[in-house]
């Protein structure tokens, strides 16, 4: 595609509810990341994928967050039991090739609220 | 100490004025440093990227490195109202990348 998508573009939920969070990388693009960022707030580091290879998912906040990518291109994110905290937006970015000089594109962001 | 540190602002300058925006950061193997730009309710949008020591220049905007102070800036000649945003350092190690919580800066008409 041109660019990263992501799905959905806004989502309200229950606390204790599970969500999922979809992110279309940029077809060719190897390498996506996933941020969260609360009002207000700089980009919190989620995970990381690069190809085939185990993710980095040293920035996890807890193990009710969990992310899959499936086929080496579309990643799920997945909150479990959510809590109000959890509210932010979950922005998924894809570069080339996870190379250090990498540029990282992001998608529009989906807009979690738990209420 | 945070990883990345960015004074939050806001900034003001009048149009037409040089904005400067300023990080540091923590890691001395950080390798590659990123600045990015975030208009409001929209996604953050590279503007460049340096990973040598010294100034680097793209039209309007020069970012400029030093990795003894790790320090990095970004500067933004004749200043323009759409330059409006928050402006977001970002620095690379080897997996992830750590962003700073962002600048906001206004250019008033």
């Amino acid at each position: 595609g041109a660019g990263v998508s992501q799905s959905p573009s806004n989502k309200v939920t229950e606390k204790g509810k599970d969500v999922e969070l979809r992110c279309d990388p940029i077809s060719g693009h190897t390498a996506l990341y996933w941020y969260r960022q609360s009002l207000g707030q700089g980009l919190e580091f989620l995970i990381y994928f690069q190809g085939n290879s185990a993710p980095d998912k040293s920035g996890l906040p807890s193990d009710r967050f969990s992310a899959e990518r499936t086929g080496g291109s579309v990643s799920t994110l997945t909150i479990q039991r959510t809590q109000q905290e959890d509210s932010a937006v979950y922005l998924c970015a894809s570069s080339r090739d996870g190379l250090s000089t990498d540029t990282q594109y992001f998608g529009p962001g989906t807009r979690l609220t738990v209420l | 100490q945070k990883e990345v540190e960015q004074n939050s602002g806001p900034l003001s300058v009048p149009e037409g004025a040089i904005a400067s925006l300023n990080c540091t950061y923590s890691d001395r193997g950080s390798q590659s440093f990123f600045w990015y730009r975030q208009y409001s309710g929209k996604s953050p949008e590279l503007i460049m990227f340096i990973y040598s020591n010294g100034d680097k220049e793209d039209g309007r905007f020069t970012a400029q490195l030093n990795k003894a102070s790790q320090y990095v800036s970004l500067l933004i000649r004749d200043s323009q109202p759409s330059d409006s945003a928050t402006y977001l350092c970002a620095v690379r190690g080897n997996n992830d990348m750590r962003f700073g919580a962002g600048t906001r800066l206004t250019v008033k008409p």
